[in-house]
Formats: C-alpha cells, sequence, structure tokens
C-alpha cells in the first residue's frame, strides 16, 4: 500500500493549460514538500508546508497544505515546456521521507 | 546552502562483483543519511536510513546483506551494492539531513548498470 498516492502519475498538456496534481495519504504528516526531478539528477526542492491550510506560491506554481495536513496539491498556470519533468511529493514521517508515486509531466509547445 | 556530492554518477560493472556509492555533506554535518532506489519511470523507494556511528535501519524487503551502508563520520556514508545482479541495476539517491536543522538535500544520483 503506498503511503502517499500522487495522481495523476502521467500528464500531458499543450503550453498555456492549467494543471493540478494532487497528493494524499491517510496518514497525518508534520511537513510535505514538493520535488522536480530531471531525467538522471536527484530531485530538486520545489517548496515545503507545513501548516494545515497552508498555501504557498512560487511563481506560477501555487501549493497547498490540507487543514488535516493529510494532502496536498500543486497547481500550474499557463504551463510552459520548460515546467517538463517528473513532480514528487513526499511526506516527513518520523524522521524519513517518504514518496509518492510522482507525475511525469509533458508540456508541449 | 547545503550540498550533497555523490560519486560516481555512473558506474558500470559485471555480475558478481560490488560497487561502492559514496554520499558526502560538503558544507554542513549530517547525523543521518538515506538511501533510495529510483527505477525507469517511477518515484524513489526509501532503502534505509543510515545514522552516524550505528547500523543502518533497512526498510521491509531491503537485503541488508546485499545493500551495505557505513555512516562512519559526519559527513559521509557509503553504499556497497555486493554480487550484483542485473535486477540490481538503477538510479540510487542518497540525501542527508542537516544535524539540528531538519530538511533534506539530495544527492545527485548513481546510475548503476550491471552487465
Amino acid at each position: 500500500t503506498q503511503l502517499l498516492e500522487q495522481s495523476p502519475q502521467f500528464l500531458s498538456i499543450q503550453e498555456g493549460e492549467n494543471l493540478t496534481v494532487y497528493c494524499n495519504s491517510s496518514s497525518v504528516f508534520s511537513s510535505l514538500q514538493w520535488y522536480r526531478q530531471e531525467p538522471g539528477e536527484g530531485p530538486v526542492l520545489l517548496v515545503t508546508v507545513v501548516t494545515g491550510g497552508e498555501v504557498k506560491k512560487l511563481k506560477r506554481l501555487t501549493f497547498q497544505f490540507g487543514d488535516a495536513r493529510k494532502d496536498s496539491s500543486l497547481h500550474i498556470t499557463a504551463a510552459q515546456p520548460g515546467d517538463t519533468g517528473l513532480y514528487l511529493c513526499a511526506g516527513d514521517q518520523g524522521g524519513k521521507l517518504i514518496f509518492g508515486q510522482g507525475t511525469e509531466l509533458s508540456v508541449k509547445p | 546552502g547545503a550540498v550533497v556530492s555523490q560519486h560516481p554518477s555512473r558506474v558500470i560493472c559485471k555480475s558478481g562483483t560490488s560497487v561502492k556509492i559514496e554520499c558526502r555533506s560538503l558544507d554542513f554535518q549530517a547525523t543521518t543519511m538515506f538511501w533510495y532506489r529510483q527505477f525507469p519511470k517511477q518515484s524513489l523507494m526509501l532503502m534505509a536510513t543510515s545514522n552516524e556511528g550505528s547500523k543502518a535501519t533497512y526498510e521491509q524487503g531491503v537485503e541488508k546483506d546485499k545493500f551495505l551502508i557505513n555512516h562512519a563520520s559526519l559527513t559521509l556514508s557509503t553504499l556497497t551494492v555486493t554480487s550484483a545482479h542485473p535486477e540490481d541495476s538503477s538510479f540510487y539517491i542518497c540525501s542527508a539531513s542537516q544535524t539540528g536543522r531538519g530538511g533534506y538535500t539530495f544527492g545527485s544520483g548513481t546510475r548503476l548498470t550491471v552487465v
């Protein structure tokens, strides 16, 4: 059983479209992080959310942490080809970082 | 900012041989380091948690005798894949948690190919 359910796992859209990636769990996390990973490289941290209900913005990316700290979402506005990559949510539980399945995003020009 | 160096970035080895991967925290002390494995088009799966000066804690299903982890200092952890087989071919990534500050910094990964 996956601790963190991430959806969708694959997403192919046109440049300019909006998209949302979801990360859900039945467990409570002390914090939740979103990463982006390029092929052949380690994941790079985008944001950490800690407080239930928290919303953080990073340019065209909006991150939200659920009130109960069990779920999170990543919304990208006006996606660009440079946004293409693997997006991963990860929850900090008991001093370990556990990852969701990842969302492979492809933005076509 | 915190930097984790992972070496080598790519390695090809023959079946039956062993391969050592190093993970170093360059500008901070890391009491805890983590080792992940990632297969193509999949997410990172935690293999083990490595604590400085003590035995590593392995996740369920990970063979501790096959994947030897040593965390001899606050800046270095090593993962040795022993008697490698083609099915061990994968992308291995380490991360380090900064002592007293939390957060996780990832290495750039090691692509292991066993032929």
